[in-house]
């Protein structure tokens, strides 16, 4: 049984093009995040968000958006890829509100712009 | 800003020894500091988590210590194996905010 899943695995597309992310968790978490790693394996998270609070790191361009259709699910949108957009996405899970909690993270989705 | 340093070159550890991984901080020091391991293509996993009042914490073969004078956290795995090679990441916590090491990667020598 997986607990947080993402599709797709890889993901490779064109600058200029849109694209989602999705994400879901069963193991009945609150709160979850979508983080990136880039080249260097720098793991930076970009959002958490709760059915009451959206958290977004204010380095996080406004061409990424996550979309929640219910708690279980946390998709992340993408416009106007750009080459620097290049990364592994993670998404990630806790029990409670709250990053000191431990952080359950999916398998990650390796997007490649070109 | 907050600034996490953890070892940048690999750590070759012979099998059996004691593998003893390194994280600094520069600034403020964290509520919560946190351990994962990420092995190539995956998720990291959670390992250990150790508050700024604790001295120590462990679990099995894994030690982890907190000196806030030092702002310094010691990971140590004792009787190490080839299935404990992997990279080990060190998260700051505080304020509901999560901050990310570059990661150890450490390699058990058979």
């Amino acid at each position: 049984d997986t607990a947080v899943s993402q599709t797709p695995k890889y993901l490779v597309t064109q600058m200029g093009n849109d694209k989602s992310i999705k994400c879901e968790q069963n193991l009945g978490h609150d709160t979850m995040y979508w983080y990136k790693q880039d080249s260097k394996k720098f793991l930076k998270i970009m959002f958490s968000y709760n059915n009451k609070e959206l958290i977004i790191n204010e380095t996080v361009p406004n061409r990424f958006s996550p979309k929640s259709p219910d708690k279980a699910h946390l998709n992340l949108h993408i416009n106007s890829l750009e080459l620097g957009d290049s990364a592994v996405y993670f998404c990630a899970s806790s029990q409670e509100g709250q990053a000191s909690y431990e952080q359950y993270f999916g398998p990650g989705t390796r997007l490649t712009v070109t | 800003s907050q600034k996490i340093e953890q070892n940048s070159e690999a750590l070759n550890i012979q099998e059996g020894k004691t593998a003893t991984l390194t994280c600094n901080y520069t600034n403020y020091s964290p509520a919560y500091l946190q351990w994962y391991r990420q092995d190539p293509g995956r998720g990291p996993v959670f390992l250990l988590l150790i508050r700024e009042n604790e001295k120590e914490k462990r679990k099995e073969r894994l030690k982890v210590t907190f000196d806030t004078t030092l702002k310094q956290s010691l990971f140590h795995i004792t009787a190490s194996q080839p299935a404990d090679s992997a990279t080990y990441l060190c998260a700051l916590v505080r304020d509901d905010k999560i901050i990310f090491g570059k990661g150890t990667r450490l390699h058990i020598l058979p």
